[in-house]
Protein backbone atom coordinates (compact mmCIF):
# COMPACT_ATOMS: atom_id res chain seq x y z
CA UNK A 1 0.00 0.00 0.00
CA UNK A 2 0.99 3.64 -0.44
CA UNK A 3 2.28 5.31 2.27
CA UNK A 4 4.40 8.38 3.31
CA UNK A 5 6.60 8.29 6.30
CA UNK A 6 8.05 11.36 7.56
CA UNK A 7 10.43 12.44 10.46
CA UNK A 8 9.93 12.93 14.16
CA UNK A 9 8.96 16.26 15.76
CA UNK A 10 11.23 19.27 15.87
CA UNK A 11 12.38 21.56 18.49
CA UNK A 12 14.97 24.42 17.12
CA UNK A 13 16.01 28.15 18.41
CA UNK A 14 15.42 30.86 15.82
CA UNK A 15 17.86 31.39 13.31
CA UNK A 16 18.40 27.64 13.14
CA UNK A 17 18.09 25.20 10.64
CA UNK A 18 16.19 21.44 9.77
CA UNK A 19 16.02 19.28 6.99
CA UNK A 20 12.17 17.06 7.51
CA UNK A 21 12.13 13.74 5.42
CA UNK A 22 9.60 11.96 3.63
CA UNK A 23 9.92 8.82 2.80
CA UNK A 24 7.19 7.36 -0.06
CA UNK A 25 6.70 3.50 -0.35
CA UNK A 26 4.27 1.16 -2.73
CA UNK A 27 4.53 3.24 -5.96
CA UNK A 28 6.95 4.80 -8.36
CA UNK A 29 8.29 7.84 -6.74
CA UNK A 30 9.54 9.36 -9.69
CA UNK A 31 6.05 9.13 -11.18
CA UNK A 32 3.80 11.76 -8.69
CA UNK A 33 4.90 15.29 -7.58
CA UNK A 34 5.56 15.46 -3.79
CA UNK A 35 3.61 18.58 -2.13
CA UNK A 36 4.24 20.27 0.66
CA UNK A 37 1.98 22.03 2.94
CA UNK A 38 1.81 23.81 6.47
CA UNK A 39 -0.46 24.04 9.26
CA UNK A 40 0.12 26.33 11.89
CA UNK A 41 -1.52 25.20 15.07
CA UNK A 42 -5.14 25.95 15.04
CA UNK A 43 -5.29 27.20 11.37
CA UNK A 44 -5.87 25.61 8.03
CA UNK A 45 -4.20 24.13 5.45
CA UNK A 46 -1.47 26.16 3.39
CA UNK A 47 0.01 24.85 0.71
CA UNK A 48 3.71 25.62 0.07
CA UNK A 49 4.48 24.16 -3.26
CA UNK A 50 5.63 21.21 -4.59
CA UNK A 51 8.75 19.12 -6.35
CA UNK A 52 9.07 17.32 -9.66
CA UNK A 53 10.02 14.12 -8.87
CA UNK A 54 11.63 13.44 -12.04
CA UNK A 55 13.56 16.41 -12.43
CA UNK A 56 14.00 17.62 -9.12
CA UNK A 57 12.54 20.78 -9.99
CA UNK A 58 10.80 22.75 -7.09
CA UNK A 59 7.81 25.31 -6.90
CA UNK A 60 7.08 27.39 -3.86
CA UNK A 61 4.28 29.47 -2.97
CA UNK A 62 5.00 33.71 -2.87
CA UNK A 63 5.43 33.01 1.28
CA UNK A 64 7.91 30.06 1.11
CA UNK A 65 10.27 31.56 -1.59
CA UNK A 66 12.62 32.25 0.49
CA UNK A 67 14.00 30.11 3.71
CA UNK A 68 12.68 27.07 2.34
CA UNK A 69 14.34 24.41 0.38
CA UNK A 70 12.62 21.10 -1.18
CA UNK A 71 14.92 18.37 -2.40
CA UNK A 72 14.82 14.76 -3.35
CA UNK A 73 17.10 12.06 -2.86
CA UNK A 74 15.17 9.58 -5.55
CA UNK A 75 17.49 6.45 -4.78
CA UNK A 76 15.78 6.13 -1.39
CA UNK A 77 12.15 7.57 -2.16
CA UNK A 78 12.64 10.35 -0.21
CA UNK A 79 11.55 14.35 -0.40
CA UNK A 80 12.93 16.76 1.99
CA UNK A 81 12.13 20.05 3.29
CA UNK A 82 14.64 22.40 4.44
CA UNK A 83 13.67 25.31 6.52
CA UNK A 84 16.61 27.74 6.92
CA UNK A 85 17.06 30.93 9.26
CA UNK A 86 14.25 29.23 11.68
CA UNK A 87 11.37 31.95 13.03
CA UNK A 88 9.03 31.73 15.20
CA UNK A 89 6.17 31.53 13.11
CA UNK A 90 7.51 28.56 11.59
CA UNK A 91 6.06 26.85 14.45
CA UNK A 92 3.73 23.91 12.94
CA UNK A 93 2.90 20.59 11.46
CA UNK A 94 4.35 19.97 7.95
CA UNK A 95 2.74 17.65 5.84
CA UNK A 96 4.44 15.78 2.78
CA UNK A 97 1.09 14.54 0.13
CA UNK A 98 0.83 13.32 -3.23
CA UNK A 99 -1.84 14.12 -5.32
CA UNK A 100 -3.69 15.42 -2.19
CA UNK A 101 -5.22 11.78 -1.39
CA UNK A 102 -2.14 10.28 0.09
CA UNK A 103 -0.44 12.76 3.51
CA UNK A 104 2.40 11.77 5.34
CA UNK A 105 1.71 11.76 9.48
CA UNK A 106 2.58 15.22 9.72
CA UNK A 107 5.94 16.53 11.74
CA UNK A 108 5.57 18.77 13.89
CA UNK A 109 8.07 21.98 14.27
CA UNK A 110 8.34 24.11 17.48
CA UNK A 111 10.63 27.45 17.24
CA UNK A 112 11.40 28.44 20.80
CA UNK A 113 14.27 30.08 22.33
CA UNK B 1 -3.51 33.84 -6.04
CA UNK B 2 -6.93 31.74 -6.29
CA UNK B 3 -9.12 32.68 -2.99
CA UNK B 4 -10.92 29.54 -1.71
CA UNK B 5 -13.94 31.14 0.18
CA UNK B 6 -15.50 28.30 2.76
CA UNK B 7 -18.73 29.07 4.45
CA UNK B 8 -20.21 28.37 7.32
CA UNK B 9 -16.81 28.11 9.12
CA UNK B 10 -18.60 25.79 11.84
CA UNK B 11 -21.39 23.77 12.12
CA UNK B 12 -23.58 22.07 14.76
CA UNK B 13 -25.13 19.14 13.62
CA UNK B 14 -27.24 16.35 15.48
CA UNK B 15 -26.79 12.78 14.55
CA UNK B 16 -28.54 11.57 11.40
CA UNK B 17 -29.06 14.52 10.09
CA UNK B 18 -27.45 16.07 6.49
CA UNK B 19 -25.72 19.27 6.35
CA UNK B 20 -23.81 21.09 3.34
CA UNK B 21 -20.54 23.05 3.06
CA UNK B 22 -20.15 25.59 0.59
CA UNK B 23 -17.39 26.11 -1.36
CA UNK B 24 -16.60 29.37 -3.68
CA UNK B 25 -13.58 30.34 -5.93
CA UNK B 26 -12.77 33.65 -7.14
CA UNK B 27 -11.72 32.25 -10.32
CA UNK B 28 -13.46 29.35 -12.58
CA UNK B 29 -11.74 25.77 -11.66
CA UNK B 30 -12.04 24.87 -15.29
CA UNK B 31 -8.72 23.06 -16.91
CA UNK B 32 -7.85 23.54 -20.15
CA UNK B 33 -8.67 19.64 -20.37
CA UNK B 34 -12.34 20.32 -19.80
CA UNK B 35 -11.97 19.23 -15.49
CA UNK B 36 -12.24 20.73 -12.49
CA UNK B 37 -9.80 19.71 -9.92
CA UNK B 38 -11.90 20.62 -6.88
CA UNK B 39 -11.72 18.47 -3.94
CA UNK B 40 -12.60 18.00 -0.66
CA UNK B 41 -10.93 16.76 2.32
CA UNK B 42 -11.57 16.01 5.90
CA UNK B 43 -9.29 16.44 8.39
CA UNK B 44 -9.94 14.64 12.03
CA UNK B 45 -8.59 15.24 15.26
CA UNK B 46 -5.10 14.94 15.52
CA UNK B 47 -5.01 13.22 11.84
CA UNK B 48 -4.10 14.22 8.60
CA UNK B 49 -6.14 15.16 5.90
CA UNK B 50 -7.89 12.86 4.41
CA UNK B 51 -9.04 13.42 0.54
CA UNK B 52 -12.82 12.25 0.24
CA UNK B 53 -13.44 13.67 -2.89
CA UNK B 54 -12.01 14.47 -5.93
CA UNK B 55 -12.78 16.46 -9.37
CA UNK B 56 -16.09 17.74 -7.44
CA UNK B 57 -17.88 14.77 -7.30
CA UNK B 58 -15.88 11.44 -7.29
CA UNK B 59 -15.97 9.68 -4.26
CA UNK B 60 -12.33 8.68 -2.93
CA UNK B 61 -12.10 4.21 -2.57
CA UNK B 62 -13.84 3.43 0.94
CA UNK B 63 -15.63 6.95 1.37
CA UNK B 64 -19.64 6.63 1.67
CA UNK B 65 -22.34 7.80 -0.46
CA UNK B 66 -23.45 9.88 1.92
CA UNK B 67 -20.61 12.13 0.76
CA UNK B 68 -21.89 13.71 -2.23
CA UNK B 69 -19.90 17.09 -4.00
CA UNK B 70 -21.52 18.97 -7.04
CA UNK B 71 -21.03 22.55 -9.24
CA UNK B 72 -19.07 23.79 -11.55
CA UNK B 73 -17.19 26.66 -12.58
CA UNK B 74 -16.64 28.70 -9.05
CA UNK B 75 -19.67 27.11 -7.05
CA UNK B 76 -19.30 23.72 -4.91
CA UNK B 77 -21.24 22.11 -2.23
CA UNK B 78 -20.12 19.06 -0.50
CA UNK B 79 -23.15 17.70 1.19
CA UNK B 80 -23.08 14.77 3.84
CA UNK B 81 -26.25 12.65 4.62
CA UNK B 82 -27.00 11.27 8.05
CA UNK B 83 -24.10 12.39 9.68
CA UNK B 84 -22.14 9.82 11.80
CA UNK B 85 -19.93 10.46 14.69
CA UNK B 86 -16.64 10.06 13.01
CA UNK B 87 -17.60 12.64 9.97
CA UNK B 88 -16.90 14.84 12.23
CA UNK B 89 -13.70 17.19 12.09
CA UNK B 90 -12.98 20.00 9.80
CA UNK B 91 -13.81 20.08 6.01
CA UNK B 92 -11.71 21.31 3.44
CA UNK B 93 -11.82 22.39 -0.20
CA UNK B 94 -8.89 22.03 -2.22
CA UNK B 95 -8.32 23.21 -6.13
CA UNK B 96 -5.36 21.91 -8.14
CA UNK B 97 -6.89 23.85 -11.37
CA UNK B 98 -4.95 26.86 -10.81
CA UNK B 99 -1.53 26.68 -8.45
CA UNK B 100 -2.74 24.81 -5.43
CA UNK B 101 -5.18 26.76 -2.21
CA UNK B 102 -7.32 25.43 0.25
CA UNK B 103 -10.25 26.86 1.62
CA UNK B 104 -10.22 27.86 5.38
CA UNK B 105 -12.00 24.74 6.44
CA UNK B 106 -15.64 23.95 7.84
CA UNK B 107 -15.26 23.04 11.47
CA UNK B 108 -18.16 19.76 12.28
CA UNK B 109 -18.73 19.43 15.94
CA UNK B 110 -21.88 17.61 17.57
CA UNK B 111 -24.90 19.69 18.67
Amino acid sequence: QIQLVQSGPELKKPGESLKISCKASGYTFTDYAMQWVKQAPGKGLQYMGWINTQTGKPTYADDFKERFVFSLETSASTAYLQINNLKNEDTATYFCARDEQYWGQGVMVTVSS
Amino acid sequence: DVVMTQTPPSLSVAIGQSVSISCKSSQSLVYSDGKTYLHWLLQSSGRSPKRLIYQVSNLDSGVPDRFSGTGSQKDFTLKISRVEAKDLGVYYCAQTTHFPTFGGGTKLELK
